[in-house]
């Protein structure tokens, strides 16, 4: 089956400080890969979708100054949390599609990363 | 924009009975619908993809049946084992994926 990994599993660090989140489809291409977000006992929130090789489309309400994402190629995403405060700390999710619309095919979803910010 | 709602948000089972998950949503023009399962911590595990052409997909002890008319799903669990014991998560696909927060369930041993 198609396998999504994100590295690295958990991360701790400092206010103020950048994170970077790397997301890698290992046996597929993914043209589209998205990212998402989730609190404590809540659902998944979409932050955005990227294809690869062109600009991020970020939700409503998301900061795309803040969460900086990279998609330079077919099996390769990243998120980049910058100045990443507290209230940032949650649990991030990338998932990874075969074709440019989810419309058809199947998510492939990453293992999650835990953002803490002390 | 689509609103997804799992009913109930928690469910304890002695091992052995049977689980029913329900689903809602408010759009029915969707593309598919998408159970999945997540353990504490973890990522999303796909458990079943009902394609809006489709009434049921079944896979083991799985059933998940979808009216895409009335906007819901129920997944259906046979014979609950406490290996069951997960959070249950649908999503309807409008292109994007909109999650319900999702069922925890608990199987009792």
């Amino acid at each position: 089956g198609a396998v999504v990994s994100q590295h690295p599993s958990w991360v701790i660090c400092k206010s103020g400080t950048s994170v970077k989140i790397e997301c890698r489809s290992l046996d597929f291409q993914a043209t589209t890969m998205f990212w998402y977000r989730q609190f404590p006992k809540q659902s998944l929130m979409l932050m955005a979708t990227s294809n690869e090789g062109s600009k991020a489309t970020y939700e409503q309400g998301v900061e795309k100054d803040k969460f900086l994402i990279n998609h330079a190629s077919l099996t390769l995403s990243t998120l980049t949390v910058t100045s990443a405060h507290p209230e940032d700390s949650s649990f991030y999710i990338c998932s990874a599609s075969l074709q440019a619309s989810s419309s058809y095919n199947e998510q492939f979803f990453g293992p999650g990363t835990r953002l803490t910010v002390l | 924009k689509q609103e997804v709602t799992q009913i109930p948000a928690a469910l304890s089972v002695p091992e052995g009975e049977n689980l029913v998950l329900n689903c809602s949503f408010t759009d029915s023009a969707i593309y598919n619908l998408q159970w999945f399962r997540q353990d504490p911590g973890k990522g999303l595990t796909s458990l079943l993809l009902i394609q809006s052409s489709q009434r049921e997909q079944t896979s083991g002890r799985l059933n998940a049946s979808l009216d895409k008319s009335s906007g819901r799903s129920t997944l259906y669990i046979a014979a609950s084992q406490p290996g069951d014991s997960a959070t249950y998560l649908c999503a309807a696909n409008d292109y994007k994926l909109s999650f319900g927060a999702g069922t925890t369930v608990t199987v009792r041993a």
